[in-house]
C-alpha cells in the first residue's frame, strides 16, 4: 500500500456521461498529480495541485476539471464522455510543490471504461 | 514540452541475464531525472531520482546513471530474477514550473 487512495478501481460508463474519480494523498503530502494512462501511450500529465492551489495544468481537454479539498483530497471531474477517454487515471502526490528532487507516490489507479 | 524516449520498448531475458535500457531527454535546461518500477496491476514505485550529471545510483541489484550533457540515463538490472518483471519508468523535469514529463517505458520479461 503506497499511502495514496484511489477510487473507485475500476468504472464502467456510457458516452455522454459524467464522473467523479477521488484520490486521498499521502499523508503529509500537500501536492496531488492527476496522470492519463491510455493504450500504447506513456503517463499523460493532466494536473497539479498544491495545497488546494492549482500548480500546473497539462494537456487536460475542456470536459475534465479537478479540485483539492481543504482536506488535500482531490477530485478529478470527467464529463461528456467519449470511448477515447478510456484510460487508467492515476492519482501521484508528494510532499512539495515542484516534482524535481523529491518523487511521487502513486496510486492504485481508477481504470475507466467508456462504452 | 518535453519528449522523453525509452528503448527497447520490451524485453525477454532469461533468468540470472543482466540487461539494461535507455532513458533518452532532452538536455537543456534539465533539472532532474526520475526512474520508477511499475508491476502490472500495482502503482508505479520509485526507484532512483537524480540531479547532477554522473549520478550513479544502486537499489540492490538495480542501478542508473546519467548523462546530463548528452541527454541519456541507463537503468542497469544484474542477474535479472523472475521478479524484476515489470514495465520501467523514466521521467524527466526540466527547470522551471513543468511537470515530470513520462516515457513510454520499457517492458521487461524475466523467464526462469
Amino acid at each position: 500500500d503506497s499511502g495514496v487512495t484511489q477510487t473507485p478501481k475500476h468504472l464502467i460508463t456510457a458516452t455522454g456521461q459524467r464522473v467523479t474519480l477521488r484520490c486521498s494523498p499521502r499523508s503529509g503530502d500537500l501536492s496531488v498529480y492527476w496522470y492519463q494512462q491510455s493504450l500504447d501511450q506513456g503517463l499523460q500529465f493532466l494536473i497539479q495541485y498544491y495545497n488546494g492551489e492549482e500548480r500546473a495544468k497539462g494537456n487536460i481537454l475542456e470536459r475534465f476539471s479537478a479540485q483539492q479539498f481543504p482536506d488535500l483530497h482531490s477530485e478529478l471531474n470527467l464529463s461528456s464522455l467519449e470511448l477515447g477517454d478510456s484510460a487508467l487515471y492515476f492519482c501521484a502526490s508528494s510532499v512539495f510543490p515542484d516534482s524535481g528532487a523529491n518523487v511521487l507516490t502513486f496510486g492504485a489507479g481508477s481504470r475507466l471504461t467508456v462504452l | 514540452i518535453l519528449n522523453v524516449e525509452q528503448s527497447p520498448q520490451s524485453l525477454h531475458v532469461q533468468e540470472g541475464d543482466s540487461t539494461n535500457f535507455t532513458c533518452s531527454f532532452p538536455s537543456s535546461n534539465f533539472y532532474a531525472l526520475h526512474w520508477y518500477r511499475w508491476e502490472t496491476a500495482k502503482s508505479p514505485e520509485a526507484l532512483f531520482v537524480m540531479t547532477l550529471n554522473g549520478d550513479e545510483k544502486k537499489k540492490g541489484r538495480i542501478s542508473a546513471t546519467l548523462n546530463t550533457k548528452e541527454g541519456y540515463s541507463y537503468l542497469y538490472i544484474k542477474g535479472s530474477q523472475p521478479e524484476d518483471s515489470a514495465t520501467y519508468l523514466c521521467a524527466s523535469l526540466n527547470s522551471g514550473n513543468t511537470p515530470l514529463v513520462f516515457g513510454k517505458g520499457t517492458r521487461l520479461s524475466v523467464i526462469a
